[in-house]
């Protein structure tokens, strides 16, 4: 079973642009990662927000969870080729199995 | 290592058939995690070991598949008469402590196809 619910699946925009994932949970957390994973393969950590967190930069990368609404929004500004990528959200659920959504498929046109 | 590693890259094996996928975690990390991925969803749980032991093997689909993690470092998955609906990536990660608090490193996965 998923948790983590991101949308859109599919999202194309162009180069320079900025890109908005968001990413729906059902049940408490302790803290909602996201991840990116290029080809199918290697996925890899962008960032970690904790449940007392709000807001959380890193680079290019801003990521906001809203508790309240059990969603996290995930923001790549001024985006380049090389972010073409899926993304995933994962939450802890309370224990210490990780659950990740769907994923949403990123692609940046030239 | 510098990083997690998976062996073999890519296995390829007929129906009924059985398969061992071994992942070597980062040095000093005491959880390993063993998921399921799926053409076009995302990883999906299937065990998870803090040291030797198995804290939640849950997501372990059925009594066909088997993980051990003997002295706590490398991790073998077994899959015991494998079916066509194994077909995954089979993808690892391990972290310095349990993942609510910890940034999991992931492996580049095992592409496993049964024919």
């Amino acid at each position: 079973s998923q948790q983590g619910e991101e949308d859109p699946q599919a999202l194309s925009i162009q180069e320079g642009e900025n890109a908005t994932m968001n990413c729906s949970y059902k049940t408490s957390i302790n803290n909602l990662q996201w991840y990116r994973q290029n080809s199918g393969r290697g996925l890899v950590h962008l960032i970690l927000i904790r449940s007392n967190e709000r807001e959380k930069h890193s680079g290019r990368l801003r990521v906001t969870l809203d508790t309240s609404k059990k969603s996290s929004s995930l923001l790549i500004t001024a985006s380049r080729a090389a972010d073409t990528a899926s993304y995933f959200c994962a939450t802890d659920g309370g224990d210490d199995k990780i659950i990740f959504g769907k994923g949403t498929r990123l692609h940046i046109l030239p | 290592g510098a990083g997690v590693s998976q062996t073999p890259s890519n296995k390829v094996t007929e129906k009924g058939k059985y398969v061992e996928l071994r992942c070597d975690p980062i040095s000093g990390h005491t959880a390993l995690y063993w998921y399921r991925q799926s053409l076009g969803q995302g990883p999906e749980f299937l065990i998870y070991f803090q040291g030797t032991g198995a804290a939640d093997d849950s997501g372990l689909p059925n009594d066909r598949f088997f993980a051990v993690r003997p002295e706590g470092s490398v991790s073998t998955l077994k899959i015991q008469r494998t079916e066509r609906g194994d077909s995954a990536v089979y993808l690892c990660a391990s972290s310095l402590g349990t993942p609510n608090y910890n940034e999991q490193f992931f492996g580049p996965g095992t592409r496993l196809t049964v024919l």
